[in-house]
């Protein structure tokens, strides 16, 4: 069965710290994974993509990395600012299938002065 | 700016009342969806079109109609209101339909309370 699960499912840090949340997926045959960011009443907006030959990519304080054999995608954020307050969706895309898309629940990360 | 829009923002409705979601891109897309997101769950893909004139089912259709307007609205419909249909509903486009490579642009949301 395709899932995703991410973790934890919430985070509190303080402003200036950095955070590192996990994403497992058992998604096959793999396409990409992408992480989102979703502001609290708006739709989720993509940060990075990543494919199965890729290990590493940066968006800015994002740095997110994939281990295709383990099925395992981190997302990293440094020196956290009260902006990145937000949840933070791990989706893995499927090579084939109409619906191809699959979502993980999400990580709630709120960054406290 | 260019992207997704929805309307409304908020709507309570009564069980058994019908209303319509509103979608409209401005990217000249082809393929738009309509997603639910429930808390604990990740989104859920109601119905898609992947091109003007196509619609198709996704993961869970039960309860919903859409009508691919135009190349740029995409409307979902909820004939007859449930509790079990509330939820923040978000319309999402992309270029291509499904393909993995493809870049999806959601919505803001609607958050639909039924009471």
């Amino acid at each position: 069965k395709n899932q995703v699960e991410q973790s934890p499912q919430s985070l509190i840090i303080l402003e200036g710290k950095n955070c590192t949340l996990q994403c497992n997926y058992t998604v096959s045959p793999f396409s990409n994974l992408r992480w989102y960011k979703q502001d609290t009443g708006r739709g989720p907006v993509s940060l990075t993509i990543m494919t199965f030959s890729e290990n590493t990519k940066s968006n800015g304080r994002y740095t997110a990395t994939l281990d295709a054999d383990t099925k395992q995608s981190s997302l990293h954020i440094t020196a956290s600012q009260l902006s990145d307050s937000a949840s933070y969706i791990c989706v893995v895309t499927a090579e084939r299938g109409a619906n191809n898309l699959f979502f993980g629940t999400g990580t709630r990360l709120t960054v406290i002065p | 700016n260019a992207g997704v829009t929805q309307t409304p923002k908020f709507q309570v409705l009564k069980t058994g009342q019908s209303m319509t979601l509103q979608c409209a891109q401005d990217m000249n897309h082809n393929s738009m969806y309509w997603y639910r997101q429930d808390p604990g769950m990740g989104l859920r893909l109601i119905y898609y079109s992947a091109s003007e004139g196509t619609t198709d089912k996704g993961e869970v259709p039960n309860g919903y109609n859409v009508s691919r307007l135009n190349k740029r609205e995409f409307s979902l419909r909820l004939e007859s209101a449930a509790p079990s249909q509330t939820s923040v509903y978000f319309c999402a486009s992309s270029p291509q339909p499904h393909s993995p490579s493809t870049s999806y642009t959601f919505g803001s949301g609607t958050r639909l309370t039924v009471v």
